[in-house]
C-alpha cells in the first residue's frame, strides 16, 4: 500500500531555533499538502505544493517539493512558542484520488 | 465562511447505543470527508462524499454508516460500537473532490467530535 514516511517523529527545539520536517514517499506524488494541528485542536491547511522543485514561503516558513515529487520538507526559522503543535504532510500520489496523511512531527518549543 | 462545524464535541456513548455526528459547511464545497483520528496519531480517512455520493469507503465496518442529506450536511450514523473506537472524529470539506485537477482540494477540517465508547 502507499506509504508517507514522516521524520522526526517529535522535535523539541528552544525558542528561536530553526526546525524542520520532511515527508518521503515511496511513489511519485502529483501533490502535496502541509496542515498544522495544535494541541486540542484540528488541522489547518497550510499550504499546496504542485510542481517539481516549488518552494514556497509563508513569513518564517519554507515548504519545499523535490525534483522528483517524491519529498517534501517544511522549515521554521527561528521559531516561536506559537509553533508548537504537530505538523503532518499530506501526499496525493498520482492516480490516485485521495491524500495520505504523514505520521506527523509534534513540535515542541522551549521559550 | 471558511467554518465546518460539527456537532456535538463530545459524545460518551456505551456499545448498545445508536448516535449520530453531525458536520455541516456553507462554503458550496461538493466533497464531504469524515476521519478518524487516535490520539497521537494522523487522521485516518474513513469516507469520501462526491457531489453528494459516496465516492470512497475505506473498508469502514457497517457500525459505521455515513449519510449525506444534502451538500451542505454530512452525517455520520453509530450503531453498536467498541471501546476501540474510542477517538476524535473530524468532518472536513473541500471545494472540490481530488480526482480533480488543478487545486480545489485543500481540506478545511471541522473541530471534531471527541467520542468515548464505554
Amino acid at each position: 500500500g502507499q506509504q508517507v514516511m514522516q521524520i522526526p517523529q517529535y522535535q523539541h527545539v528552544q525558542e528561536g531555533e530553526d526546525f524542520t520536517t520532511y515527508c518521503n514517499s515511496s511513489t511519485t506524488l502529483s501533490n502535496i499538502q502541509w496542515y498544522k494541528q495544535r494541541p486540542g485542536g484540528h488541522p489547518v491547511f497550510l499550504i499546496q505544493l504542485v510542481k517539481s522543485g516549488e518552494v514556497k514561503k509563508q513569513k518564517r516558513l519554507t515548504f519545499q517539493f523535490g525534483e522528483a515529487k517524491k519529498n517534501s520538507s517544511l522549515h521554521i526559522t527561528a521559531t516561536q512558542t506559537t509553533d508548537v503543535g504537530t505538523y503532518f504532510c499530506a501526499a496525493r500520489p498520482n492516480n490516485f484520488n485521495k491524500f495520505y496523511f504523514g505520521s506527523g512531527t509534534k513540535l515542541n518549543v522551549k521559550p | 465562511d471558511t467554518e465546518v462545524t460539527q456537532t456535538p464535541k463530545h459524545l460518551v456513548m456505551g456499545m448498545t447505543n445508536k448516535k449520530s455526528l453531525k458536520c455541516e459547511q456553507h462554503m458550496g464545497h461538493r466533497a464531504m470527508y469524515w476521519y478518524k483520528q487516535k490520539a497521537k496519531k494522523p487522521p485516518e480517512l474513513m469516507f469520501v462524499y462526491s457531489y453528494e455520493k459516496l465516492s470512497i469507503n475505506e473498508s469502514v465496518p457497517s457500525r459505521f454508516s455515513p449519510e449525506c442529506p444534502n451538500s451542505s450536511l454530512l452525517n455520520l450514523h453509530l450503531h453498536a460500537l467498541q471501546p476501540e473506537d474510542s477517538a476524535l472524529y473530524l468532518c472536513a470539506s473541500s471545494q472540490e473532490p481530488s480526482q480533480m485537477t488543478g487545486g480545489g482540494e485543500t481540506q478545511y477540517f471541522g473541530p471534531g467530535t471527541r467520542l468515548l465508547v464505554l
